[in-house]
């Protein structure tokens, strides 16, 4: 079983449409990265956060420490929106090393 | 705006041949990560820096691999002999401190023939 689970591993959606990442991990962390990674490999840090939620356009990133979960949404999705979505945990089991989920490779059809 | 740079983009070499790549990160982070990301799986650690020094290379496979970041600035990945099994992309990124969001490079895609 992995640490830092991704659920669902694939999403397709329509445009416009409410989108859900989960991600859930097993120990306690310091911090949890989402990650956006396009086709061809470039990978753009979307947010990092150790508690509550935060806002960046469209898309809303919350966490809940004692639940041991996570949530990415985007909200009125886009066909840019198509990409991989990572989370990444500081585990305090790992040091400093980030464990990464495997990824939920999102399409968002027009 | 400030971006971590990362050459060569594209490397195809032969097996036991030696490659190299190399990672410029955003002025003034000290931290600097190495990453391998085999195809359909997420980034897997090689090696953190925290200015010149190395502060985790637990997954390096020290046989073959080598990195350096002998200013504390920019960094170098070698990899002598390369294996087919190397063929990943490697992503190098930078972060003003651990942890602080970690900015990535575009990334060396490496095919090993």
């Amino acid at each position: 079983k992995n640490e830092v689970e991704q659920s669902p591993q694939n999403l397709t959606a329509q445009e416009g449409e409410f989108i859900t990442i989960n991600c859930s991990y097993s120990v306690g962390i310091s911090a949890l990265h989402w990650l956006q990674q396009h086709p061809g490999g470039g990978i753009v840090s979307l947010f990092m956060l150790s508690s509550g939620k935060k806002k960046h356009g469209r898309l809303i990133a919350t966490i809940n420490i004692q639940e041991k979960h996570s949530s990415l949404h985007i909200t009125a999705s886009h066909p840019r929106d198509s990409a991989v979505y990572i989370c990444a945990a500081l585990l305090r089991t790992s040091g400093s090393r980030l464990t990464f989920g495997e990824g939920t490779q999102l399409t968002v059809n027009p | 705006e400030a971006e971590v740079a990362q050459s060569p983009r594209y490397k195809i070499t032969e097996k036991s041949q030696a490659v190299a790549f190399w990672c410029d990160p955003i002025s003034g982070h000290a931290t600097l990560y190495w990453y391998r990301q085999i195809l359909g799986q997420g980034p897997e650690l090689l090696v953190q820096f925290q200015d010149e020094s190395v502060v985790d290379d637990s997954q390096l496979p020290k046989d073959r691999f080598s990195a350096e970041r002998l200013k504390g600035v920019d960094s170098t990945l070698k990899i002598q002999p390369a294996e087919l099994g190397d063929s990943a992309m490697y992503l190098c990124a930078s972060s003003l401190d651990n942890p602080d969001t970690q900015y990535f490079g575009p990334g060396t895609r490496l095919t090993v023939l």
